[in-house]
């Protein structure tokens, strides 16, 4: 059961440009919520992660915009640079007893031209 | 200031075969979280040890076991190895109060023939 939907599958966007892939989970008990950056050969490195009490957060050309009430989240990378050119990959955890447990979207193969 | 360090690199094995993979956490910390990268899909979450014990579990069968050190490394065996087993099994650490805040390492590419 895939808990995290994440779309486009790809994205490719000019030097400069802003890069946009979103999200979307069912679980409610979901209260954290990351983005990981994936180089080839490389395993994932944290890039922002946001909690559910704030709808935005951001970090130099990185934004995460969060929707509660429908169940979105979605990363903003401006004025995109070729080295931004990864495998991006959202993903969220629950509290409690299962804290930790990070469930992740399919990723977001993102290419930015020159 | 070393991060995570998993081996080997890569791993060829067959059908039925058994395989252990490891993996030294980050400096300092006390969590090791396992997870399972098919080619062109996200990580899934295997399982997580501290303080040597299982301390939650994915969606995974008993095939797939762990165990932790007191060193806090860690180590992932895999019995009975299936095609399907083929992927990057990728380790991450933490600190048990900062759970979510999961560093990454490069993984180990395991290939089931």
């Amino acid at each position: 059961q895939q808990q995290v939907k994440q779309s486009p599958q790809s994205l490719i966007v000019q030097k400069g440009g802003i890069s946009i892939i979103n999200c979307a989970y069912e679980n409610t008990a979901f209260d954290y919520f990351p983005w990981y950056q994936q180089f080839p050969g490389k395993g994932p490195a944290l890039l922002i992660a946001i909690r559910p009490d704030v709808s935005e957060k951001k970090e130099g050309r990185f934004t995460i915009s969060f929707n509660k009430s429908a169940k979105q989240f979605s990363l903003h990378i401006m004025d995109s640079q070729p080295g931004d050119s990864a495998t991006y990959f959202c993903a969220a955890s629950p509290g409690g007893t299962s804290y930790g447990k990070l469930t992740f979207g399919q990723g977001t193969i993102l290419t930015v031209h020159p | 200031d070393a991060g995570v360090t998993q081996s080997p690199t890569h791993l060829i094995k067959t059908r039925g075969q058994q395989v252990t993979l490891r993996c030294s956490p980050k400096s300092g910390h006390d969590t090791v979280s396992w997870y399972q990268q098919a080619l062109g899909q996200g990580p899934q979450f295997i399982f997580q040890y501290y303080e040597e014990e299982e301390r939650q579990r994915g969606n995974f069968p008993d095939r797939f076991s762990g165990h932790q050190f007191p060193n806090y490394s860690s180590e992932l065996n895999v019995n009975a190895l299936l095609l399907g087993d083929s992927a990057l099994y990728l380790c991450a650490s933490s600190l048990v109060d900062r759970g979510n805040i999961q560093y990454f390492g490069a993984g180990t590419r395991l290939s089931v023939l």
